[in-house]
């Protein structure tokens, strides 16, 4: 079992930027989950996909993120531009099920972003 | 104000000894606490996931309370071990017309010394 895996493990960028966050959820999870990580404001809830459909984006900070999910082993986190706010580590996490309150998360390692 | 407040916020301690990690919250209506533990440079790793008439639950070494009433959850660690040097993120669930909110403590920083 793989796990969630996504790309790229770490990013710099320079302000302005377009930056493309990749995940690969477990296969056969039905729920996706973005998060950001930062040492000041903790691990924040960015959106969620059931079934690749967003059922919450409202913790996307604003209209510079956007985030798809074409198929149900694939999703992307855009920031365009990217500001040096935007630094922070990003999670994808998945779930085995719909009913996301009692099945557990499984986290993947992070992409670690940098805006200059 | 965050809706989930964790103490201490950092915590040393000697290798084999036992701690507890407290995590308050106001969320409301209630679903379910979970806490995460988080090494250096990894995603956070489930360990206990709770609902509203739990009131204990175990993963090895690691035990969770809760208690709804009071709107309180501990993580005990029976003696520890070098490994459990890592950040505890309590995050408690709110349901809303089906949908789940999530709000996250900000963890308890937790070293093992030998």
């Amino acid at each position: 079992d793989a796990g969630v895996i996504q790309s790229p493990r770490h990013e710099v960028t320079e302000m302005g930027q377009e930056v493309t966050l990749r995940c690969k959820p477990i296969s056969g999870h039905n729920s996706l989950f973005w998060y950001r990580q930062t040492m000041m404001r903790g691990l924040e809830l960015l959106i969620y996909f059931n079934n690749n459909v967003p059922i919450d984006d409202s913790g996307m900070p604003e209209d510079r993120f956007s985030a798809k999910m074409p198929n149900a082993s694939f999703s992307t986190l855009k920031i365009q531009p990217s500001e040096p706010r935007d630094s922070a580590v990003y999670f994808c996490a998945s779930s085995p099920s719909l009913d996301s309150s009692s099945y557990e998360q499984y986290f993947g390692p992070g992409t670690r972003l940098t805006v200059t | 104000k965050n809706q989930v407040e964790q103490s201490p916020q950092s915590l040393i301690i000697l290798e084999g000894k036992n701690c507890t990690l407290q995590c308050n919250y106001t969320v409301s209506p209630f679903s379910n606490l979970r806490w995460y533990k988080q090494d250096t440079g990894r995603g956070p790793v489930s360990l206990t996931i709770m609902t509203f008439s739990e009131n204990t639950k175990s993963n090895g070494r690691y035990t969770a309370t809760l208690d709804a009433d009071t709107k309180q959850s501990s993580l005990h660690i029976t003696a520890s071990q070098l490994s459990d040097s890592a950040s505890y993120i309590c995050v408690v669930s709110a349901a809303y017309y089906g949908n789940n909110r999530l709000a996250f403590g900000k963890g308890n920083q937790v070293v093992v010394i030998p």
